[in-house]
């Protein structure tokens, strides 16, 4: 069955500090992982997409990394800002679904 | 950019009635999908379109239809709102299928079902 955990479920830093999300998951055939940046009572807007055969990926002050052997991915995010406060949703697919599967998230607040 | 707008941000029901929401998107996208969004869940997908009058089910249909008559619009109608159908309601788009679909969202309707 495929299955996506997040982790940790929420997480309160300073503006400025670094932070890492983690997301395992558990899809076959697995084609690619995405991570989503959700504001709060808004849509989820795209941040980074991975094929199977990428390790790492850029956009600005956002890094996803991906392990597929192990099956883990991860966002760093750099010099947090206030407007980093969201939801940041992992979503893995697979080759033989177009159904795209959503983690619960976790929900980040930045303070100053 | 793609832009996917949906008709309502809030919207309050009563038991019973006939609800519709709907969803305009401006880029031809061929495939147009609407997801519920519960605290705690990730989102799930109720139904979803790859054409004009082509529907598929998604993972939760019951108690949901839907409608696509033009290919910019895809709507979602709750036959008879129940309480358990108060929820964040996220409607997408994307240009192909696939575990490649790039999907982008609409800005959500938040359904309260009294």
């Amino acid at each position: 069955k495929n299955q996506v955990e997040q982790s940790p479920q929420s997480l309160i830093i300073l503006e400025g500090k670094n932070c890492t999300l983690q997301c395992n998951y558990t899809v076959s055939p697995f084609s690619n992982l995405r991570w989503y940046k959700q504001d709060t009572g808004r849509g989820p807007v795209s941040l980074t997409i991975m094929t199977f055969s990428e390790n790492t990926k850029s956009n600005g002050r956002y890094t996803a990394t991906l392990d597929a052997d192990t099956k883990q991915s991860s966002l760093h995010i750099t010099a947090s800002q206030l407007s980093d406060s969201a939801s940041y949703i992992c979503v893995p697919g697979a080759y033989n679904t177009d159904k795209l599967i959503f983690g619960t998230g976790t929900r980040l607040q930045v303070f100053p | 950019d793609v832009k996917v707008t949906q008709s309502s941000r809030y919207l309050v029901k009563r038991t019973g009635e006939k609800v519709f929401l709907e969803c305009v998107q401006d880029m031809d996208h061929e495939n147009m999908f609407w997801y519920r969004q519960d605290p705690g869940l990730g989102l799930r997908l109720i139904y979803f379109s790859y054409d004009v009058k082509m529907k598929e089910k998604g993972d939760i249909p019951e108690g949901y239809s839907v409608s696509r008559e033009k290919k910019e619009r895809f709507s979602l109608i709750l036959e008879s709102a129940s309480t358990n159908q108060t929820s964040m309601y996220l409607c997408a788009s994307s240009r192909s299928l696939g575990p490649y679909n790039e999907q982008f969202f609409g800005p959500g309707t938040r359904l309260t079902v009294l």
